[in-house]
């Protein structure tokens, strides 16, 4: 039974870029939630998709984007990449119908210069 | 908004001493409560939920976590360390009408020395 995967895993861009990171959840789960953690901080909620759709947001701005597929997979979109983007990227997944608990992935390192 | 307080940065501990970790919350309402862990290279693993009922919450690997509601905390226990806990320890919570978005704490490094 395979857990939360994400790709890559490093990944280093130039500011003003775009990046597309991936996650592809537990299997059973449906339902796929992205965080944002900079270093020496704990993770901060970007965003969660189900069927489809944002489903919830934190308080990020619309460089942030993402996107799920019918088979539960997703996609984290940041354009316009600053700086302060660096951070280690998580993916967690969890069921919509019996919810609470979420199982992270092993996060995707990014590094803007 | 929603916030978690973890009152360590970094604690220093020898094997087989007791561990204890604070964690507060700001919320004055009900709120499921879990504990993380991230070991060194791993990802996030849960060590324990509290949703309801007995305020006293056993996980993995020997840890407990105790819910007062009225001093807003939910600390986490364990009686005897061992080098394998070294790790860094997060404390998040969730509104019983937020489910999916997880508040962590800013998570506490433990180092236990063999």
């Amino acid at each position: 039974d395979a857990g939360v995967t994400q790709s890559p895993t490093h990944l280093i861009k130039t500011r003003g870029q775009q990046v597309t990171l991936r996650c592809s959840p537990k299997s059973g789960h449906d339902t796929v939630s992205w965080y944002q953690q900079a270093l020496g901080q704990g993770p901060q909620f970007i965003f969660q998709y189900y069927e489809e759709e944002e489903r919830q947001r934190g308080n990020f701005p619309d460089r942030f984007s993402g996107h799920q597929f019918p088979n539960y997979s997703s996609e984290l979109n940041v354009n316009a990449l600053l700086l302060g983007d660096s951070a280690l990227y998580l993916c967690a997944s969890s069921n919509w119908a019996y919810g609470e608990t979420q199982y992270f992935g092993p996060g995707t390192r990014l590094l803007v210069l | 908004a929603q916030s978690v307080s973890q009152h360590n940065h970094h604690v220093i501990l020898s094997e087989a001493a007791s561990l204890e970790l604070g964690c507060n919350y700001s919320y004055g309402g009900t709120v499921n409560l879990f504990w993380y862990v991230q070991y060194p290279g791993q990802h996030l693993q849960l060590l324990l939920k509290y949703f309801s009922g007995d305020p006293l919450v056993k996980g993995i690997k020997g840890f407990e976590a105790e819910f007062i509601k009225s001093k807003f905390s939910f600390n986490l226990r364990k009686p005897s360390v061992q080098w394998s806990d070294t790790a860094e320890y997060f404390c998040a919570v969730t509104l019983p009408l937020d489910d999916y978005k997880l508040s962590f704490g800013a998570g506490t490094t433990v180092t236990v020395r063999a």
